[in-house]
């Protein structure tokens, strides 16, 4: 079993703020993805990075995959009230998927 | 593209019950994963598969099974039914194996399963 740590488990914060949720291992993986999932509904795709020391940039939201692709982060730069959710990361590992505790957001207007 | 769908959306089981939880995905993927999700926590691999006919145990597989003889279907079943299988039950699709940049997961709605 791989375990993907995630902190914090949960995060309120004003809207306009910014944040950073880490995603840490002991292990190494051949890709990283970091999930948005809504009440009621299945996780949703945000990004893969692949390379070590990899940062992606969607928008507000910046992904970055450490050197030894052990471990990652997502910074959401002037969070809205759309961005409330629980974020999960998820490493994968052979042919399986592994994912994380999750952090759950809430942005207050 | 209805892409994953899942059945049923909700189900309430006695103890020791069996069930077949349904999945089916239209996008001709080859890898399909169940994963269960208990509160506020992050998904678990019960089974995947990588093309029909294969399938293989995931982190948690005791007391389901699973079955791929297409590749749109991947029926996960529940025998003896237990408190502990309460959860939230996902099936997802991907065309590509895991750890390539294009290796993005279809997740369905999921179901709810409650055993008491």
């Amino acid at each position: 079993t791989q375990l993907l740590e995630q902190s914090p488990q949960f995060l309120s914060i004003q809207e306009g703020e910014n944040l950073t949720v880490y995603c840490n291992s002991s292990s190494v993986f051949s890709s990283l993805q970091w999930y948005r999932q809504e009440p009621g509904e299945g996780p949703v795709l945000l990004v893969t990075v692949v390379t070590g020391g990899e940062v992606k940039k969607l928008k507000r939201l910046t992904f970055q995959f450490g050197d030894a692709r052990k471990d990652s982060s997502l910074h959401i730069t002037a969070a809205q009230t759309g961005d409330t959710g629980l974020y999960l990361c998820a490493g994968a590992y052979g042919n399986q998927f592994y994912f994380g505790t999750g952090t759950s957001l809430t942005v207050i207007p | 593209n209805a892409g994953v769908t899942q059945t049923p959306k909700f189900r309430i089981l006695k103890i020791g019950q069996s069930m077949t939880l349904q999945c089916t995905q239209d996008m001709n993927h080859n890898y399909m994963y169940w994963y269960r999700q208990d509160p506020g926590m992050g998904l678990k691999l019960i089974y995947y598969s990588v093309g029909a006919g294969i399938t293989d145990k995931g982190e948690v597989p005791n007391g389901y099974n699973v079955s791929r003889s297409t590749t749109e279907d991947f029926p996960l079943r529940l025998e003896l039914a237990a408190p502990s299988q309460t959860s939230v039950y996902f099936c997802a699709s991907s065309n590509y194996r895991p750890g390539t940049v294009t290796d993005t997961q279809y997740f369905g709605p999921g179901t709810r399963l409650t055993v008491l």
